[in-house]
Order: structure tokens, then C-alpha cells, then sequence
């Protein structure tokens, strides 16, 4: 099975300070993913890449970067936290494109900035 | 603009009393569509994929089917266990998936 593994379940943070979400991922996928998932608004794709320092935009990428050093790993930056940013945060790996092969997620970072 | 929109948003089910969810989309050549299953506290779970119009696909007590606008996820005679928010998303050719905002399910013993 895949694991991906998220290395907080719960942060919080203040306003101004600069953030990093680890997610690792085990099954050599090509593919990683940072979503956040806010009630009402569903999933949205904050940052995405298809190989070692590759990235893409998502959806909202906005006061966020990303970092993929490593194949296994993908980080989520937020360089100067706001309380609009408190969310749960997932990360995901695919093996190849999200709408060819299923995503697996980790179990979430909450946020909390305050 | 690809768009996801799942109903209804909460649906409260006796144990064995079967329903179905429902996921509308609109997206500009559809990839794919799939559904997930998430427990409190945990990320989503892969359940199902279905790629055209037509296509069915079973797992125990669910079933997900397909048409051009739209794809049902059916729960027959439904356990407390299936409680969950199942979660519904399209891959199209100009993006990567777009979820909707989930059907949260509970099961009533």
C-alpha cells in the first residue's frame, strides 16, 4: 500500500511566521500534490509536480511555494502565515497524471494561524 | 471552468435504507471521473474510476455510474460503517481534478 505521510496533524502558528508542511511520499510516484480543503469549498490544488524540482500552479497558489528536492518528498511553504490561511492542508501522490491514476492522500495538517 | 457540484450535502440514512448521491459536472473533455471516501480526520480513500459514459463499476454495497452530466454513487442497504463524506472529482484535458465539496453520509443503526 502507498503511505504518505504528512509530518504534523495539527500546527499552530502566528501571524507573519514563515511555515513549512513535510509530506513524503513511499511508492516512487512521479506525481505530488498540495491541496486545501476548507468546508464548502471542497478540495483546491494549491501546488503540484510531475518530477524533482518541477513545480505548477494549482488553483491558489497564492502566499504559498513548494519544494521538491528529493523524489519521495514535497514540501508546502507559506512564507508569511495569515489567519486566512488556517485550513487543513493535504498532500497526495499519484503515479501518473491525477486523472489517469488514483490519488493517495496523507491524513492532513490543520493549520491553525492566529 | 470545470465545475464539480455534489448533492445533497448531508443525507442521513436508516442502516438498510438505500440512497444515492449525486455529482453534476461540467468540464471541457472529461479524463475521468472519480469518487472518494473520507473519515473524519483522515485524508480521502480512493474509490472508484470511471472513464465514459455508461460505465459502472461495484464495490460491496457501492456502485458508481456514469452518464454525459452527471455520475450517481449508490449505497444499497447501507451499514453504519459507510458513513463517511464521499467526496466526487473530473479530470478534464485542460486541468488537474477538480473536487466538489462531498456528501456527508450518516448511517443510523
Amino acid at each position: 500500500d502507498v503511505k504518505v505521510t504528512q509530518s504534523s496533524r495539527y500546527l499552530v502558528k502566528r501571524t507573519g511566521e514563515k511555515v513549512f508542511l513535510e509530506c513524503v511520499q513511499d511508492m516512487d510516484h512521479e506525481n505530488m500534490f498540495w491541496y486545501r480543503q476548507d468546508p464548502g469549498l471542497g478540495l483546491r490544488l494549491i501546488y503540484f509536480s510531475y518530477d524533482v524540482k518541477m513545480k505548477e500552479k494549482g488553483d491558489i497558489p497564492e502566499g504559498y511555494s513548494v519544494s521538491r528536492e528529493k523524489k519521495e518528498r514535497f514540501s508546502l511553504i507559506l512564507e508569511s502565515a495569515s489567519t486566512n490561511q488556517t485550513s487543513m492542508y493535504l498532500c497526495a501522490s499519484s503515479l501518473i497524471d491525477s486523472y489517469n491514476s488514483p490519488l493517495h492522500f496523507g491524513n492532513g495538517t490543520r493549520l491553525t494561524v492566529t | 471552468e470545470d465545475q464539480v457540484t455534489q448533492s445533497p450535502e448531508a443525507l442521513r440514512l436508516q442502516e438498510g435504507e438505500s440512497s444515492s448521491l449525486n455529482c453534476s459536472y461540467t468540464v471541457s473533455g472529461l479524463r475521468g471521473l472519480f469518487w472518494y471516501r473520507q473519515d473524519p480526520g483522515k485524508g480521502p480513500e480512493f474509490l472508484f474510476t470511471l472513464y465514459s459514459a455508461g460505465e459502472e463499476k461495484e464495490k460491496e454495497r457501492l456502485k458508481a455510474t456514469l452518464t454525459k452530466k452527471e455520475s450517481f454513487l449508490h449505497i444499497t442497504a447501507p451499514k453504519p460503517e459507510d458513513s463517511a463524506t464521499y467526496l466526487c472529482a473530473v479530470g478534464s484535458s485542460a486541468r488537474q481534478l477538480t473536487f466538489g465539496s462531498g456528501t456527508q453520509l450518516t448511517v443510523l443503526p
